[in-house]
């Protein structure tokens, strides 16, 4: 079974800086299937990257994904006041002898 | 424009079986690559995948409450249902659906129902 793991747990930035968020895979994963979420507190998550790298509709060019094989970022060029959430990434597809979704831990960006 | 929407109790007792409903519009789960998934959220954790069922009616679930978890479509409804059976306080959450589309992700949430588990 994939298991999918977010550091830090904790990125404390300021608005403009750059924020680099790391998601490492167990065993290697394809990168069609791996995505990046923004949860807002009370709010339900928002899609921000799939397939790795691809902006999902509306979503600003300032976040940017990339990676392959276990290792995979996000990369928010310059933090608005807004970007400061929690961020999840995720694979979906075959886990071992099983297929299905798979969250990481999240990785909470504060002022 | 997609909408998705979770129902069902805010409260249920423990041992007592969980029956949520999604309806959703804009879509279709009767197109190819098109499915839904639940997912839920402890109060401050993580998200975590619980079940998915896609176009073709093909039903994933996660691994470690396969045995509780039972997922099923209403294509003329436009609802999917979830019911998770012996719930335990440790199944209080934040329950959502989504719309999955492979290759994509999950584009579209529902805002959520939060059910409590307790006597």
């Amino acid at each position: 079974e994939i298991v999918l793991t977010q550091s830090p747990d904790i990125l404390s930035l300021s608005p403009g800086e750059r924020a680099t968020l790391s998601c490492r895979a167990s065993q290697t994963v394809s990168s069609s299937y791996l995505a990046w979420y923004q949860q807002k507190l009370g709010q339900a998550p928002r899609l921000l990257i799939y397939g790795a790298s691809s902006r999902a509709t509306g979503i600003p060019d300032r976040f940017s994904g990339s990676g392959s094989g276990t290792d995979f970022t996000l990369t928010i060029s310059r933090l608005e006041p807004e970007d400061f959430a929690v961020y999840y990434c995720q694979h979906y597809g075959s886990s071992g002898r099983s297929w299905g979704l798979t969250f990481g831990g999240g990785t909470k960006v504060a002022i | 424009q997609v909408t998705l929407r979770e129902s069902g109790p805010a409260l249920v007792k423990p041992t007592q079986t969980l029956t949520l409903t999604c309806t959703f519009s804009g879509f279709s789960l009767n197109t190819g690559g098109m499915c839904v998934a639940w997912i839920r959220q402890p109060p401050g954790k993580a998200l975590e995948w619980l079940a998915l069922i896609d176009w073709d009616d093909d039903k994933y679930y996660r691994t470690s409450l396969k045995t509780r978890l039972t997922v099923s479509k209403d294509t003329s409804k436009n609802q999917v249902v979830l019911t998770m059976t012996n719930m335990d306080p440790v199944d209080t959450a934040t329950y959502y659906c989504a719309r999955v589309r492979h290759g994509s992700g999950a584009d579209h949430w529902g805002q959520g129902t939060l059910v409590t588990v307790s006597s």
